[in-house]
């Protein structure tokens, strides 16, 4: 079971441009690199996934190196709105098909006007 | 498209008495799973179903949790008697397959404190 490890917390103020990095030096063959993002009072959210290189869509990018032991989520120009917990899971590897989430304690980023 | 529902959105009771809390996942979605999120923490999986069939219940404490997915769509977890601890929010998802890392849709949650 690959673990992760974040930074607990982050400042930004709006409009710069935040990289959130996650480790997972024990990253199977076959796990994704997956992001969510929770508001006060809501569910997660899936942001984006990626399993190597970079991956892109409307709301981010994820940067992943070729030894995959690290990935770098990246929020370009911040808002308020995007003050959240942001969490880096790895899938749970091997051949199992039950899905599983391993939350860890994620990243709270805090933008500031 | 309409997402996972859950209720009561709060609920506040007090130790040794049982709650009960019901989730809808989203049409189609043969998996629905049950978390746990203690204040400060990532949500922790209690219980998978995979249609009407428990796929994962192995940190579910079962001797005070129970859940059900009778006909294969909504939900219920229930907690009794319920402990101090207990207090967290409970948080339902469902996706399309349960494959290995699909995304997940989640629900609002429901908040308990246990008094």
């Amino acid at each position: 079971l690959a673990k992760t490890t974040q930074p607990i917390s982050m400042d930004s103020y709006e409009g710069q441009e935040v990289n959130i990095t996650c480790s997972h030096n024990n990253i199977a063959t076959n796990d994704y690199i997956t992001w969510y993002q929770q508001f006060p009072s809501q569910g997660p959210r899936f942001i984006i996934q990626g399993y190597k290189t970079k991956v892109t869509n409307e709301v981010a990018s994820l940067f992943i190196p070729a030894d995959r032991k690290s990935s770098t989520l990246s929020l370009p120009r911040v808002s308020l709105s995007d003050t959240a917990v942001y969490y880096c899971l790895v899938g749970e590897g091997g051949s199992g098909n039950t899905g599983k989430l391993i939350f860890g304690q994620g990243t709270t980023l805090q933008v500031k006007p | 498209e309409a997402g996972v529902a859950q209720s009561p959105r709060y609920k506040i009771i007090e130790k040794r008495q049982s709650v009960a809390f019901w989730c809808n996942p989203i049409s189609g979605h043969a998996t629905l799973y049950w978390y746990q999120q203690i204040l400060g923490q990532g949500p922790k999986l209690l219980i998978q179903f995979q249609n009407n069939g428990v796929v994962d219940d192995s940190q579910l404490p079962k001797d005070r949790f129970s859940a059900e997915r009778l006909k294969g769509v909504d939900s219920t977890l229930k907690i009794q008697p319920a402990k101090l601890e207990d207090s967290a929010v409970y948080l339902c998802a469902s996706s399309f397959t349960g494959h290995h890392q699909e995304t997940q849709y989640f629900g609002p949650g429901t908040r308990l404190l246990v008094l």
